[in-house]
């Protein structure tokens, strides 16, 4: 099973500050990395997909970006708002129809 | 709206009885799939179908049960010879056609499911 893993599990800002996670996995038989967003009380939504090595995905104020040698992923959230508070999830996909989720990290913005 | 629909949000069940949970989607996809949420975990994956009655095991399978008898269904049964059902479950489904989708995921608002 791919081991994937998020760091940290949580994360508590201030709002304004600017913030960024982790995603590592293994860098054999990649296909492409997802990240989710999961507010609570609803579902997961998808934010970003990256497939190529040093790709760069940006939505507003916030951004990804892959490395797919050393197989690790970053989030970054500029000037964090309350409303960014939510599980971040990342996701490798190696083929076929089964995809890895990590664990998350979960944020927390103070206003 | 298209999207996926799971019944009910809040489920209890006594020790030793099945349960079965419901996801329907209207997004046209062919694969649908079963995650459990367990804190501090991330989705494991239960079962997951590719096709209409066809459906394969995940990480987790023991315990559940699954059918796919129509596109737009995938029932999951909690059977009592499962050891730990209390959980979040979330049920996702994908657009499997050709390769430019790579396997994105759409969920369902989930059901939390607490046996007494």
């Amino acid at each position: 099973i791919l081991n994937v893993e998020q760091s940290p599990q949580s994360l508590h800002v201030q709002e304004g500050d600017s913030t960024n996670f982790t995603c590592s996995f293994p860098s054999s038989n990649f296909y492409a990395l997802h990240w989710y967003r999961w507010e609570t009380a609803k579902s997961p939504e998808a934010l970003f997909v990256m497939t190529l090595n040093g790709d760069e995905k940006k939505k507003g104020r916030i951004s990804a970006t892959l490395n797919t040698k050393e197989g690790y992923s970053y989030l970054y959230i500029k000037g964090s708002q309350p409303e960014d508070s939510a599980t971040y999830l990342c996701a490798p996909y190696t083929g076929g129809f089964k995809t890895i989720f990590g664990a998350g990290t979960r944020l927390f913005v103070k206003a | 709206d298209g999207g996926i629909t799971q019944s009910p949000k809040y489920l209890f069940r006594k020790e030793g009885q099945n349960v079965t949970l419901s996801c329907e989607q209207n997004l046209n996809h062919d694969a649908m799939y079963w995650y459990r949420q367990d804190p501090g975990q991330g989705l494991r994956l239960i079962y997951y179908s590719q096709i209409v009655n066809d459906f394969q095991k995940g990480d987790i399978a023991e315990g559940y049960s699954v059918s796919r008898e129509k596109k737009e269904s995938f029932p999951l049964t909690v059977t009592s010879a499962q050891k730990n059902p209390t959980a979040f479950y979330l049920c996702a489904s994908s657009n499997m056609a050709g390769t430019q989708s790579l396997n994105e995921q759409f969920f369902g608002p989930g059901t939390r499911l607490t046996v007494l």
